[in-house]
Protein backbone atom coordinates (compact mmCIF):
# COMPACT_ATOMS: atom_id res chain seq x y z
CA UNK A 1 0.00 0.00 0.00
CA UNK A 2 1.59 3.09 -1.21
CA UNK A 3 1.34 5.89 1.56
CA UNK A 4 1.54 9.62 1.55
CA UNK A 5 1.86 11.19 4.81
CA UNK A 6 0.49 15.17 5.62
CA UNK A 7 -0.25 16.90 8.80
CA UNK A 8 -3.88 17.59 8.42
CA UNK A 9 -3.21 21.12 10.39
CA UNK A 10 -4.59 23.64 10.64
CA UNK A 11 -1.13 25.45 9.60
CA UNK A 12 -2.10 28.84 10.84
CA UNK A 13 0.52 31.69 9.95
CA UNK A 14 0.33 35.73 10.01
CA UNK A 15 0.32 37.62 6.43
CA UNK A 16 3.44 38.15 5.34
CA UNK A 17 5.43 35.14 6.60
CA UNK A 18 6.63 31.74 5.58
CA UNK A 19 4.29 28.91 5.09
CA UNK A 20 6.04 26.05 5.64
CA UNK A 21 4.03 22.62 4.45
CA UNK A 22 5.16 19.08 4.36
CA UNK A 23 4.89 15.38 3.14
CA UNK A 24 5.69 12.24 3.39
CA UNK A 25 5.36 9.17 1.16
CA UNK A 26 6.54 5.58 1.40
CA UNK A 27 7.43 4.17 -1.91
CA UNK A 28 11.05 4.45 -2.07
CA UNK A 29 10.55 4.12 -5.89
CA UNK A 30 8.21 6.80 -6.37
CA UNK A 31 9.56 9.82 -8.86
CA UNK A 32 7.52 12.77 -9.41
CA UNK A 33 5.89 14.66 -6.94
CA UNK A 34 3.21 17.49 -6.91
CA UNK A 35 1.22 20.14 -4.79
CA UNK A 36 -2.14 21.04 -5.19
CA UNK A 37 -4.42 23.95 -3.68
CA UNK A 38 -7.93 23.08 -3.33
CA UNK A 39 -9.83 26.49 -1.88
CA UNK A 40 -13.26 25.28 0.04
CA UNK A 41 -15.98 23.74 -1.55
CA UNK A 42 -13.49 23.78 -5.27
CA UNK A 43 -11.59 21.46 -7.22
CA UNK A 44 -7.50 20.91 -6.68
CA UNK A 45 -5.68 23.09 -8.95
CA UNK A 46 -2.01 22.26 -9.76
CA UNK A 47 0.39 24.68 -8.35
CA UNK A 48 3.88 22.64 -8.56
CA UNK A 49 5.99 19.97 -9.81
CA UNK A 50 8.96 18.69 -8.79
CA UNK A 51 10.97 15.60 -10.19
CA UNK A 52 14.79 16.01 -8.85
CA UNK A 53 16.54 16.33 -5.63
CA UNK A 54 16.86 20.16 -4.67
CA UNK A 55 14.50 23.28 -4.89
CA UNK A 56 12.02 24.48 -7.64
CA UNK A 57 10.86 27.97 -7.23
CA UNK A 58 8.41 29.22 -9.07
CA UNK A 59 7.21 33.02 -7.89
CA UNK A 60 6.26 32.61 -3.94
CA UNK A 61 6.23 29.23 -4.15
CA UNK A 62 9.22 27.01 -3.40
CA UNK A 63 8.86 23.01 -3.49
CA UNK A 64 11.81 21.16 -2.00
CA UNK A 65 12.27 17.48 -2.73
CA UNK A 66 14.76 14.67 -0.52
CA UNK A 67 14.30 11.40 -2.22
CA UNK A 68 16.60 9.78 0.38
CA UNK A 69 14.67 11.25 3.30
CA UNK A 70 11.19 10.40 1.03
CA UNK A 71 10.15 13.91 1.89
CA UNK A 72 8.49 16.76 -0.11
CA UNK A 73 7.83 20.43 0.85
CA UNK A 74 6.32 23.10 0.01
CA UNK A 75 7.17 26.43 0.95
CA UNK A 76 4.86 29.57 0.53
CA UNK A 77 7.14 33.10 1.20
CA UNK A 78 5.25 36.19 2.29
CA UNK A 79 2.10 34.54 2.59
CA UNK A 80 -1.63 36.40 1.53
CA UNK A 81 -4.85 35.20 2.86
CA UNK A 82 -5.63 34.53 -0.43
CA UNK A 83 -3.31 31.50 -0.08
CA UNK A 84 -5.96 29.90 2.77
CA UNK A 85 -6.54 26.84 1.67
CA UNK A 86 -5.85 23.11 1.78
CA UNK A 87 -2.65 21.94 0.18
CA UNK A 88 -2.45 18.15 -0.99
CA UNK A 89 0.96 15.99 -1.48
CA UNK A 90 0.42 13.80 -4.27
CA UNK A 91 2.90 11.55 -5.70
CA UNK A 92 3.52 9.50 -8.71
CA UNK A 93 4.73 5.96 -9.09
CA UNK A 94 4.93 3.38 -11.44
CA UNK A 95 3.58 -0.76 -10.41
CA UNK A 96 4.84 -2.46 -13.43
CA UNK A 97 2.85 -0.29 -16.84
CA UNK A 98 0.50 1.30 -14.36
CA UNK A 99 1.05 4.41 -12.91
CA UNK A 100 -1.09 6.00 -10.02
CA UNK A 101 -1.63 8.96 -8.46
CA UNK A 102 -1.40 9.07 -4.90
CA UNK A 103 -2.39 11.90 -2.88
CA UNK A 104 -2.20 12.59 0.80
CA UNK A 105 -4.74 13.79 2.72
CA UNK A 106 -3.91 17.38 2.57
CA UNK A 107 -2.72 20.42 4.81
CA UNK A 108 -5.13 23.25 5.84
CA UNK A 109 -3.53 26.33 5.84
CA UNK A 110 -4.97 29.42 7.42
CA UNK A 111 -3.21 32.72 6.53
CA UNK A 112 -4.15 35.11 9.37
CA UNK A 113 -4.29 39.35 8.20
CA UNK B 1 -14.82 28.23 -21.67
CA UNK B 2 -14.88 25.54 -18.72
CA UNK B 3 -11.86 22.78 -19.97
CA UNK B 4 -13.08 20.27 -17.75
CA UNK B 5 -16.92 20.23 -16.72
CA UNK B 6 -18.82 17.71 -14.95
CA UNK B 7 -22.94 17.64 -14.27
CA UNK B 8 -24.98 17.66 -12.39
CA UNK B 9 -23.31 19.76 -9.31
CA UNK B 10 -25.44 18.50 -7.08
CA UNK B 11 -27.36 15.15 -6.86
CA UNK B 12 -29.55 14.47 -3.99
CA UNK B 13 -31.61 11.05 -4.27
CA UNK B 14 -32.61 7.96 -2.48
CA UNK B 15 -30.71 4.83 -1.48
CA UNK B 16 -30.97 2.20 -4.23
CA UNK B 17 -31.62 4.46 -6.61
CA UNK B 18 -29.02 4.43 -10.07
CA UNK B 19 -27.56 7.38 -11.09
CA UNK B 20 -25.19 8.97 -13.73
CA UNK B 21 -22.79 11.72 -13.85
CA UNK B 22 -21.22 13.39 -16.84
CA UNK B 23 -17.88 14.64 -18.01
CA UNK B 24 -16.16 16.34 -20.62
CA UNK B 25 -13.20 18.00 -21.45
CA UNK B 26 -12.42 20.52 -24.11
CA UNK B 27 -8.36 20.44 -23.23
CA UNK B 28 -7.77 17.26 -26.33
CA UNK B 29 -6.52 15.38 -23.51
CA UNK B 30 -5.94 11.45 -23.91
CA UNK B 31 -6.46 10.25 -20.38
CA UNK B 32 -9.19 11.09 -18.07
CA UNK B 33 -10.44 9.81 -14.31
CA UNK B 34 -12.75 9.91 -11.72
CA UNK B 35 -11.60 10.42 -8.50
CA UNK B 36 -13.60 10.63 -5.03
CA UNK B 37 -13.28 12.82 -2.57
CA UNK B 38 -14.93 11.88 1.40
CA UNK B 39 -15.75 14.18 3.69
CA UNK B 40 -12.28 14.24 5.71
CA UNK B 41 -11.20 15.45 2.02
CA UNK B 42 -9.05 12.14 1.15
CA UNK B 43 -9.19 12.20 -2.83
CA UNK B 44 -8.65 8.47 -4.48
CA UNK B 45 -8.84 7.75 -8.06
CA UNK B 46 -11.64 5.04 -8.78
CA UNK B 47 -10.97 5.14 -13.08
CA UNK B 48 -8.34 6.02 -15.59
CA UNK B 49 -9.18 5.91 -19.12
CA UNK B 50 -6.37 6.69 -22.17
CA UNK B 51 -8.06 6.95 -25.70
CA UNK B 52 -10.97 5.68 -24.39
CA UNK B 53 -9.35 2.58 -22.85
CA UNK B 54 -9.52 1.31 -19.27
CA UNK B 55 -6.33 1.45 -17.69
CA UNK B 56 -7.03 2.06 -13.71
CA UNK B 57 -9.69 0.43 -11.87
CA UNK B 58 -9.08 0.89 -8.60
CA UNK B 59 -11.14 -1.35 -5.67
CA UNK B 60 -14.39 0.15 -6.15
CA UNK B 61 -17.85 -1.98 -5.84
CA UNK B 62 -18.93 -2.85 -9.68
CA UNK B 63 -21.89 -1.19 -8.67
CA UNK B 64 -19.96 2.13 -10.48
CA UNK B 65 -19.74 1.84 -13.99
CA UNK B 66 -17.23 3.80 -15.97
CA UNK B 67 -18.43 4.65 -20.33
CA UNK B 68 -16.02 6.82 -22.35
CA UNK B 69 -18.02 7.06 -25.39
CA UNK B 70 -14.34 8.73 -27.16
CA UNK B 71 -11.36 10.95 -25.60
CA UNK B 72 -13.39 13.90 -24.25
CA UNK B 73 -15.83 12.21 -22.49
CA UNK B 74 -15.86 10.03 -19.67
CA UNK B 75 -19.19 9.38 -17.66
CA UNK B 76 -19.70 7.05 -14.28
CA UNK B 77 -22.72 5.16 -13.71
CA UNK B 78 -23.90 3.75 -10.16
CA UNK B 79 -26.41 1.47 -9.51
CA UNK B 80 -28.50 0.52 -6.15
CA UNK B 81 -26.78 3.91 -4.18
CA UNK B 82 -25.76 3.25 -0.82
CA UNK B 83 -25.19 5.84 2.03
CA UNK B 84 -21.68 5.58 1.74
CA UNK B 85 -21.64 6.72 -1.63
CA UNK B 86 -21.83 10.29 -0.18
CA UNK B 87 -19.17 12.05 -1.45
CA UNK B 88 -17.44 14.70 -3.96
CA UNK B 89 -16.69 13.24 -7.01
CA UNK B 90 -14.29 14.71 -9.59
CA UNK B 91 -13.86 14.30 -13.33
CA UNK B 92 -10.09 14.89 -14.13
CA UNK B 93 -8.10 14.64 -17.69
CA UNK B 94 -4.29 15.05 -18.74
CA UNK B 95 -2.23 15.51 -21.62
CA UNK B 96 -0.29 12.68 -20.60
CA UNK B 97 -0.51 9.51 -18.91
CA UNK B 98 2.41 8.24 -16.93
CA UNK B 99 4.80 9.60 -14.02
CA UNK B 100 4.25 13.28 -15.14
CA UNK B 101 1.04 13.33 -15.40
CA UNK B 102 -0.42 17.15 -14.24
CA UNK B 103 -4.16 16.86 -13.69
CA UNK B 104 -6.96 19.43 -14.65
CA UNK B 105 -10.12 18.84 -12.46
CA UNK B 106 -13.71 19.85 -13.04
CA UNK B 107 -16.00 21.38 -10.80
CA UNK B 108 -16.96 17.84 -9.15
CA UNK B 109 -20.48 16.88 -8.34
CA UNK B 110 -22.14 16.71 -4.93
CA UNK B 111 -23.73 13.36 -4.23
CA UNK B 112 -25.89 13.09 -1.30
CA UNK B 113 -27.62 9.64 -0.69
CA UNK B 114 -30.62 9.93 2.01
Amino acid sequence: QKEVEQNSGPLSVPEGAIASLNCTYSDRGSQSFFWYRQYSGKSPELIMSIYSNGDKEDGRFTAQLNKASQYVSLLIRDSQPSDSATYLCAVNYSGGSNYKLTFGKGTLLTVNP
Amino acid sequence: DTAVSQTPKYLVTQMGNDKSIKCEQNLGHDTMYWYKQDSKKFLKIMFSYNNKELIINETVPNRFSPKSPDKAHLNLHINSLELGDSAVYFCASSDSWGLYEKLFFGSGTQLSVL
